[in-house]
């Protein structure tokens, strides 16, 4: 049973943390992603890697940085975290063809 | 560009017949087709390509009109396990990188 797991389903943290979300995948994709899940505004990337060591800056990355040392982890960092970086987190794997995004169950986010 | 997708809504009963559209402004190279049950996190339905070729799942249908810009989506004779938000994703670099999704259809499908 292909997998994408999350490290956290919920969590919570003050203003001005540093934010570390986990994303590992079991499958062997090349291709990784990172999106935010906002009401009204839908699903939006924030980055996406091709390749270990390899990213992309998807539509928002600003007050985001990821990191991707080895194929199967994928980390999303928020350095200084805020109020409007409260969101749901999904992280999503595929192979490099056109082929299906498979998701992880998501981070809630809640930033106090 | 975003996708714009129609209805936002709708409300169906269980047999009923519904179609999903999802419209692009830009030229697409494919569409990808997911749903999002509450609380869980979007499944693959499936990918329309340009050239006609699809991939998803036998009991989905759909179109991919190149000419228009524009998928729809097919449900008949829906189920309760229908229900859900329905995104498409729009890939409009040929790349399969950086898909552009739309704001989503919720459906429900009641007894």
């Amino acid at each position: 049973d292909v997998k994408v797991t999350q490290s956290s389903r919920y969590l919570v943290k003050r203003t001005g943390e540093k934010v570390f979300l986990e994303c590992v995948q079991d499958m062997d994709h090349e291709n990784m992603f990172w999106y935010r899940q906002d009401p009204g505004l839908g699903l939006r990337l924030i980055y996406f890697s091709y390749d270990v060591k390899m990213k992309e800056k998807g539509d928002i990355p600003e007050g985001y940085s990821v990191s991707r040392e080895k194929k199967e982890r994928f980390s999303l960092i928020l350095e200084s975290a805020s109020t409007n970086q409260t969101s749901m987190y999904l992280c999503a794997s595929s192979l490099p063809s056109f082929s299906e995004q498979f998701f992880g169950p998501g981070t809630r986010l809640t930033v106090l | 560009q975003q996708p714009v997708q129609s209805p936002q809504a709708v409300i169906l009963r269980e047999g009923e017949d519904a179609v999903i559209n999802c419209s692009s402004s830009k030229a697409l190279y494919s569409v990808h087709w997911y749903r999002q049950k509450h609380g869980e996190a979007p499944v693959f339905l499936m990918i329309l390509l340009k050239g006609g070729e699809q991939k998803g799942h036998e009991k989905i249908s759909a179109s991919f009109n190149e000419k228009k810009q524009q998928s729809s989506l097919y449900l008949t004779a829906s189920q309760l396990s229908y229900s859900g938000t329905y995104f498409c994703g729009t890939d409009n670099a040929g790349n399969n990188r950086k898909l552009i999704w739309g704001l989503g259809t919720s459906l429900a499908v009641n007894p």
